[in-house]
């Protein structure tokens, strides 16, 4: 089946805009995590969703991030007033389940790449 | 200092090298160890998994954990042209979500 999905590949705005990254997750997969890797960075955890709620919101930098999952499937996020350190690769994992305890394989899409001028 | 260590490289290595990759980690509370690989502009792809310590293989790779000196290894025999690409170690606790913290990546060059 078809594997994670992300919209826009690339996106490329003007720092005080708003934008919005789209997640499609395998279906049937019930957690959801967003990450970010800046230039020369690693995975930074952002959020993770187990159906529609988010139990770990810890990694959003500001409150200018937010995130929403919908249906327990696509999954959206959201930088208001955009600022150019926020200018990173944006990637979304999907997994089936997540079990007290352990954990379970992450697979990930191939990511939006955000520039803010 | 950060949860996990992971020297950047670049690591530029000839083909048909031995490959050794590696992580730190300060915090024992991490139980489960990962490698991914990317290759550029893709998304990260599971390499090895590994729960206890000890040496896993699969082909030409093995993933060795040490859990007494908070230490993680990746092994690449026989290394590949192919095998270029961005290698990030991911670490998971046993809490009550599946986060990964991962390394900063090592980017390794096999040269033909």
């Amino acid at each position: 089946g078809a594997g994670v999905s992300q919209s826009p590949s690339n996106k490329v705005t003007e720092k005080g805009k708003d934008v919005e990254l789209r997640c499609d997750p395998i279906s049937g997969h019930t957690a959801l995590y967003w990450y970010r890797q800046s230039l020369g960075q690693g995975l930074e955890f952002l959020i993770y969703f187990q159906g529609n709620s988010a139990p770990d919101k810890s990694g959003l930098p500001s409150d200018r991030f937010s995130a929403e999952r919908t249906g327990g499937s696509v999954s959206t996020l959201t930088i208001q007033r955009t600022q150019q350190e926020d200018s990173a690769v944006y990637l979304c994992a999907s997994s089936g389940s997540f079990l007290a305890g352990g954990t379970d394989t992450q697979y990930f899409g191939p990511g939006t790449r955000l520039t803010v001028l | 200092q950060k949860e996990v260590e992971q020297d950047p490289g670049p690591l530029s290595v000839p083909e048909g090298a031995i490959v050794s990759l590696n992580c730190t980690y300060s915090n024992s509370a991490f139980q489960y160890f990962m490698w991914y690989r990317q290759y550029s502009r893709k998304g990260p792809e599971l390499l090895m998994y590994t729960y206890s310590s000890g040496n896993k293989e699969d082909g030409r790779f093995t993933a060795q954990v040490d859990k007494s000196s908070k230490y993680i290894s990746l092994f690449i025999r026989d290394s590949q042209p192919s095998d270029s690409a961005t290698y990030l170690c991911a670490l998971a606790g046993s809490g009550n979500t599946g986060k990964l913290i991962f390394g900063q990546g090592t980017t390794l060059q096999v040269k033909p």
